[in-house]
């Protein structure tokens, strides 16, 4: 079965410091997702994105957070100057079209130091 | 703001009998539900969801049940399977908003199957 996959597993920065991560789609996926979740908390929304332009993000998803689909294959999210709150597992998620469920990677693991 | 909520934080049962995973909803623009299973260092998995014009939707073993009155939905998990230990998440959207794009998840529950 076609997979996301995300890259790397786990990521280790210093704070201040800038961090991209990777998300492959599944191939025929239009539409594109970051989730987060912090150790304990529930999986939160942070963007999506279709037609190479963000469609909706949530208050998380501020000046520092940035999104693109540079190659028509990978999918980054980009973090300018991490913070230590930026912590947490970053989940990318596609989806063929609308009003179907996602498809979620296994995640990255953003230890900010 | 918890518009979903699931209360049990965890729940143990035997083998054989049925699971039972509960989860409530504030939102009443929320149309569109949906239960994750995850397992350790992976991401969630879609099992079943469930529109508000159903009140249940089955898939082999996973049955999901809506009561849009209580803003309640529940996942019956029959026969229960040592494999099925796992955290689910309930998910909920607001379909007039461009489909699922911006689920919002429950807290999970941590579902013990005992051999």
């Amino acid at each position: 079965e076609p997979e996301v996959t995300q890259t790397p597993s786990h990521q280790v920065t210093q704070m201040g410091q800038e961090v991209i991560l990777r998300c492959v789609p599944i191939s025929n996926h239009l539409y594109f997702y970051w989730y987060r979740q912090i150790l304990g908390q529930k999986v939160e929304f942070l963007v999506s994105f279709y037609n190479n332009e963000i469609s909706e993000k949530s208050e998380i998803f501020d000046d520092q957070f940035s999104v693109e689909r540079p190659d028509g294959s990978n999918f980054t999210l980009k973090i300018r100057s991490t913070k230590l709150e930026d912590s947490a597992m970053y989940f990318c998620a596609t989806t063929g079209w609308l009003a179907s469920p996602l498809h979620f990677g296994n995640g990255t693991r953003l230890t900010v130091t | 703001d918890q518009q979903v909520k699931q209360n049990s934080p965890s729940l143990s049962v035997q083998e054989g009998r049925i699971s039972i995973l509960n989860c409530d909803y504030t939102n009443s623009m929320f149309d569109y539900f949906l239960w994750y299973k995850k397992y350790p260092a992976e991401g969630p998995t879609f099992l079943i969801s469930i529109s508000s014009i159903k009140d249940k939707n089955e898939d082999g073993r996973f049955t999901v049940f809506l009561n849009k009155s209580a803003k309640h939905l529940s996942l019956h998990i029959v026969p229960s399977q040592p494999g099925d230990s796992a955290v689910y998440f309930c998910a909920a959207s607001d379909s007039s908003n461009f489909g699922n794009e911006k689920l919002t998840f429950g807290t999970g529950t941590r579902l013990t199957i005992i051999p």
